[in-house]
């Protein structure tokens, strides 16, 4: 039973190009988080989503940032225009259905913006 | 929105010594407390919750307590180890943990052989 996949490992992107961050999440799960840890600080949410609707974006920058989590395939945060500021560690984590208790993360994409 | 502040941020305890951590909520609709733990370089993992309607919960040397009324949750470890040094992160969420996990700043446990 894989636990939640989270492909690239390691992202390195120099500042105005864009990042694409992969996220699948456990079998049978159907809901899907992103948070984003600042070095030496803890995750902060992003945004909560289902299949093909986002429940709630209160967390995302309002420029540059989107998500989406289609019907086929993982759950995309993608960044565009990357900056310096953007270099973190993204955390994706899921759940079964609604209401659930407990998130299992992802090992996290780390993002190095130069 | 809720806010969570987690102390301290440091914590160093002789082997076999108890660690405390204590984090504060601010949002009384809360109703669901994990505690994460993250060693350098890996993700998150929950090592306990607690649910609003309980007081305490434990699993082996770790302990949760829970006050509503002051709106204060700890983190307990008993009888530490080396492989306990780690970050640990406290969390809020007040709709049984499917929405936005609301994270305290987190404490560096070191543990001293």
């Amino acid at each position: 039973n894989a636990g939640v996949m989270q492909n690239p490992r390691h992202l390195v992107r120099r500042r105005g190009q864009e990042a694409r961050l992969r996220c699948s999440p456990m079998k049978g799960h159907s809901h899907v988080y992103w948070y984003r840890q600042l070095p030496e600080e803890g995750l902060k949410f992003m945004v909560y989503l289902q299949k093909e609707n986002i429940i709630d974006e209160s967390g995302m920058p309002k420029e540059r940032f989107s998500a989406e989590f289609p019907k086929e395939g993982p759950s995309i945060l993608r960044i565009q225009q990357v900056v310096r500021g953007d270099s973190a560690a993204y955390f994706c984590a899921s759940s079964p259905r609604e209401r659930s208790y407990g998130y299992t993360f992802g090992s996290g994409t780390r993002l190095t913006v130069v | 929105g809720e806010n969570v502040e987690q102390h301290p941020s440091t914590l160093s305890v002789q082997e076999g010594d108890s660690a405390v951590i204590k984090c504060t909520y601010s949002d009384s609709a809360s109703n669901y407390f994990p505690w994460y733990k993250q060693e350098l370089g890996k993700r998150p993992q929950l090592i306990i919750d607690i649910r609003s309607n309980v007081g305490e919960k434990k699993d082996q040397r770790i302990a949760v307590t829970l006050n509503k009324t002051a709106k204060h949750f700890s983190l307990h470890i008993t009888e530490t180890q080396p492989e306990d040094s780690a970050v640990y992160f406290c969390a809020a969420t007040s709709n049984f943990g499917n929405e936005k996990l609301t994270f305290g700043t987190g404490t560096r446990l070191t543990i001293i052989p």
